[in-house]
């Protein structure tokens, strides 16, 4: 089965830091790629899909590099409110395959 | 409002008393799939469906069924559930199973 790798973290960092998270795949035929958060207990949600050209929301900023296959997800200017659990998520096909997730932690 | 809905949200029950947890959605979503999260391992998916009566394995499907006969609904079924699907499962739906995934709030299953 094809993987996606992900650091669980904990990624402790001060409000105001930019913080960076980079996910793996290994499955090459994978067509779309997505961002979601997860707050502890809750249902995932989605933060952004990722475009080979790179795509900016405000202070998300997500990448793709097909060459090396990763993905990456940059915030920027870091609230409290940003704590939680950031999942990476590849598809092929109709199959979705969820990395483990990286957790952050922004404290005051 | 556009939502997932999942019941039970929680549930407790004893290994090999078959089980039923629904899931239902009111937008219209071709796609719907069943997820399971386990600490350490992430969300895996168990099955998937395209549409009505059209359903397939995901990663995990050993110990489940599901049925898809009408296009809102896609019930989990647990013929005769084990401690080892102890776990938090959750619902999602999309248009399509290239975009984004709407999650339900999720069910914590417990097995005894």
């Amino acid at each position: 089965r094809k993987e996606v790798e992900q650091d669980p973290g904990p990624f402790n960092v001060p409000e105001g830091a930019t913080v960076a998270f980079n996910c793996t795949y290994s499955n090459s035929a994978s067509q779309s790629f997505f961002w979601y958060r997860q707050d502890c207990r809750k249902e995932p949600k989605l933060l952004m899909s990722v475009y080979s050209s790179g795509n900016e929301d405000g202070r998300f900023t997500a990448q793709l590099n097909r060459a090396s296959q990763y993905i990456s997800l940059l915030i920027r200017d870091s609230k409290l409110s940003d704590s939680a659990t950031y999942l990476c998520v590849e598809n092929a096909g109709n199959m979705l395959t969820f990395g483990g997730g990286t957790r952050l932690m922004v404290k005051p | 409002e556009a939502q997932v809905t999942q019941n039970p949200r929680y549930l407790i029950t004893v290994t090999g008393k078959k089980l039923t947890v629904t899931c239902s959605q009111n937008m219209n979503h071709e796609y719907m799939s069943w997820y399971r999260q386990d600490p350490g391992l992430g969300l895996r998916q168990i099955y998937y469906s395209m549409n009505v009566e059209v359903t397939d394995k995901g990663d995990v499907p050993e110990g489940y069924k599901v049925s898809r006969k009408e296009k809102r609904n896609f019930p989990l079924i647990l013929e005769s559930p084990s401690p080892n699907q102890t776990s938090l499962y959750f619902c999602a739906s999309s248009p399509s199973g290239t975009s984004t995934q709407y999650f339900g709030p999720g069910t914590r299953l417990t097995v005894l």
